[in-house]
């Protein structure tokens, strides 16, 4: 069974520190990768997606991915109270549907000012 | 929740009674999805629709049914309702890539 699996957390960083989520998937050959970030009571909302070894930037958020250790992580850089929320890692596995996501149970990240 | 739309918001029912969850779309997405998220679960996938008329049993569709009614529309159906299925269900479309997806703000279900 294809899982993706995320430290539950509570992660506790304080403002303006680097927060800093990780994702591990079972399956080697995946190929797209996906964050989220979901507000208690509130819907998913994608944050950023990786396809490719390496690093990606988006502003104060990081994704990094690699696949030969088949991790996947989120760096969020002068975190902020806002910030706050639970994010999910998100894996297309490569011999599922073209779209179909297998998710992680997510972190829960609380900034503190 | 740009685009996506569900109803009820909330819903109780009682155990073997039966309910349709509404979901629709305006931004022309032909892919449209069900998922249930219980507490340190994430999302587990029901159903979905990767186009108008078709649809795929996702990691858990036993107690559930579906319809595409059409390219807008897509409807959950629990024909009698489980207290396991107490859960909080999100519609979501996604575009022409994986880059495009929307979630529904979510029906939270009480089954008692």
């Amino acid at each position: 069974q294809k899982e993706v699996e995320q430290n539950s957390g509570p992660l506790s960083v304080p403002e303006g520190a680097i927060a800093s989520l990780n994702c591990t998937y079972s399956d080697r050959v995946s190929q797209s990768f996906f964050w989220y970030r979901q507000y208690s009571g509130k819907s998913p909302e994608l944050i950023m997606s990786i396809y490719s070894n390496g690093d990606k930037e988006d502003g104060r958020f990081t994704a990094q991915l690699n696949k030969a250790s088949q991790y996947v992580s989120l760096l969020i850089r002068d975190s902020q109270p806002s910030d706050s929320a639970t994010y999910l890692c998100a894996v297309r596995f490569s011999s599922g549907s073209a779209r179909q996501l297998t998710f992680g149970s997510g972190t829960q990240l609380t900034v503190l000012p | 929740n740009a685009g996506v739309t569900q109803t009820p918001k909330f819903q109780v029912l009682k155990t073997g009674q039966s309910m349709t969850l509404q979901c629709a779309q305006d931004m022309n997405h032909n892919s449209m999805y069900w998922y249930r998220q219980d507490p340190g679960m994430g999302l587990r996938l029901i159903y979905y629709s990767a186009s108008e008329g078709t649809t795929d049993k996702g990691e858990v569709p036993n107690g559930y049914n579906v319809s595409r009614l059409n390219k807008r529309e897509f409807s959950l159906r629990l024909e009698s309702a489980a207290p396991s299925q107490t859960s909080v269900y999100f519609c979501a479309s996604i575009g022409s890539s994986l880059e495009t997806q929307y979630f529904g703000p979510g029906t939270r279900l009480l089954v008692l």
